[in-house]
């Protein structure tokens, strides 16, 4: 079974511009999750997404925002670029059934380097 | 708002001996979820070991067992015969029961070194 995809692994932009970063689900897998990863701040929780539906959201700007698609899939965005966005943004996906601890499964994350 | 603490930036053992790394939260809920997590080198999140609060009894997997302490909010992870392959980062997480999802809330992470 291929695990939690993310794309692209690294990526280099500039002050102002904007990104947007794709996750993979593991196959039947509805529950997707974007995580902030900095020396400074540590793993701060961005958002979660199941059925194509914001479920949770972490106390981040406007300027992150995400989406989910039919099939599960999940795209972050963040737009006018500051350099505190530098960091390793991890997605992670989990089966989210009622009443059952899904385990979280992880990418390998998005090394997002703004300049 | 849940916190979790971890107090020990860095941790190194011997190989095949055992470490113990510390963990501490803080909830005002009775039921949840707390689980550490391994990010090695290659950043990919992996799960080592996960508990209930509802259970007494201390999870255990293979060579990783906690000491979970409700009454004190403490959570600690003990990893013995250590293996090279254990050095990475160790995060602390908790997850609540009452919201619904998949947010965890993350300790600092613990780095520790494996010594050969």
């Amino acid at each position: 079974k291929a695990g939690v995809t993310q794309t692209p692994r690294y990526l280099i932009k500039t002050r102002g511009q904007q990104v947007t970063l794709s996750c993979s689900p593991i196959s039947g897998h509805r529950s997707v999750s974007w995580y902030q990863q900095t020396p400074g701040q540590g793993l701060q929780f961005l958002f979660e997404y199941f059925s194509e539906t914001q479920r949770n959201k972490g106390n981040f700007p406007g300027r992150f925002s995400g989406r989910q698609f039919s099939n599960s899939r999940s795209e972050m965005n963040v737009s006018t670029l500051e350099l505190g966005d530098s960091a390793l943004y991890l997605c992670a996906s989990s089966l989210s059934v009622p009443g059952v601890t899904g385990e979280l499964f992880f990418g390998e994350g998005s090394r997002l380097t703004v300049l | 708002a849940q916190t979790v603490t971890q107090s020990q930036p860095e941790m190194s053992v011997q190989e095949a001996e055992t470490v113990t790394l510390s963990c501490t939260y803080d909830t005002s809920e009775s039921d949840y979820y707390l689980f550490w997590y391994k990010q090695p080198p290659s950043r990919q999140m992996i799960l080592v070991i996960r508990q209930e609060a509802y259970k007494q009894q201390n999870a255990t997997e293979n060579r990783f067992s906690v000491n979970f302490q409700k009454a004190a909010k403490s959570f600690s992870l003990k990893i013995s015969d250590s293996q090279l392959g254990d050095a990475a980062m160790y995060f602390c997480a908790y997850r609540s029961v009452k919201t619904s999802g998949s947010r965890l809330t993350f300790g600092e992470g613990t780095q520790l070194t494996v010594n050969p």
